[in-house]
């Protein structure tokens, strides 16, 4: 149980357009789920936290209208790169905190985002 | 905020030999400490945790020792096998607002040489 699946897991798009990132529980309900990103052979930064129905709180030096983030469902939530630039291309990760624990949250299996 | 420093950066082993691998964090109000693996191209998967109320837990091959007072954890690996061989991540947590905030620490990465 506790399967996270994020979709698509490679992307590669022309400079100044928008990508999404799709983030499904598939067998919990997730109240809470985390972006992150991984530049290569470095740890995960934490970009922003995203309650159900709620605006994600984003961590410092991450710009909102950049990383749009919607956590619609207790089940999906979305990131956006917007007006991508080659420097947007990383590893973006998602997690999930599973309703009614506290402990032991569950990743996706990552997007390999490249902008070209 | 939490810093956590991870050592060492990379860790080469002969098969059936253990791993040992270290992690210091710097806030006290964390209470929350898992471990990851995390394999080329995949997300981190969990592979044991320990919470602040105790000292050291066990799974098979892989145990995890902490000490508070001192904001030391580690994680230790016996018998290491060639499948073994991953980037392995510490991390501290901190109850946030409803869920736990978590933060990593730099990596290591384990080679397992049959």
């Amino acid at each position: 149980g506790a399967v996270v699946s994020q979709h698509p897991s490679w992307v590669i798009c022309k400079s100044g357009t928008s990508v999404k990132i799709e983030c499904r529980s598939l067998d919990f309900q997730a109240t809470t789920m985390f972006w992150y990103r991984q530049f290569p052979k470095q740890s995960l930064m934490l970009m922003a936290t995203s309650n159900e129905g709620s605006k994600a709180t984003y961590e410092q030096g991450v710009e909102k209208d950049k990383f749009l983030i919607n956590h619609a469902s207790l089940t999906l939530s979305t990131l956006t790169v917007t007006s991508a630039h080659p420097e947007d291309s990383s590893f973006y990760i998602c997690s999930a905190r599973r309703t009614g624990f506290d402990y032991g949250y569950t990743f996706g299996s990552g997007t390999r985002l490249t902008v070209v | 905020g939490e810093n956590v420093e991870q050592h060492p950066s990379t860790l080469s082993v002969q098969e059936g030999d253990s791993a040992v691998i270290k992690c210091t964090y710097s806030d006290s109000a964390s209470n929350y400490f898992p471990w990851y693996k995390q394999e080329l191209g995949k997300g981190p998967q969990l592979i044991i945790d320990i919470r602040s109320n105790v000292g050291e837990k066990k799974d098979q091959r892989i145990a995890v020792t902490l000490n508070k007072t001192a904001k030391h954890f580690s994680l230790h690996i016996t018998e290491t096998q060639p499948e073994d061989s991953a980037v392995y991540f510490c991390a501290a947590s901190i109850a946030a607002g409803g869920y736990q905030k978590v933060t990593f620490g730099i990596g290591t990465k384990l080679q397992v040489i049959p």
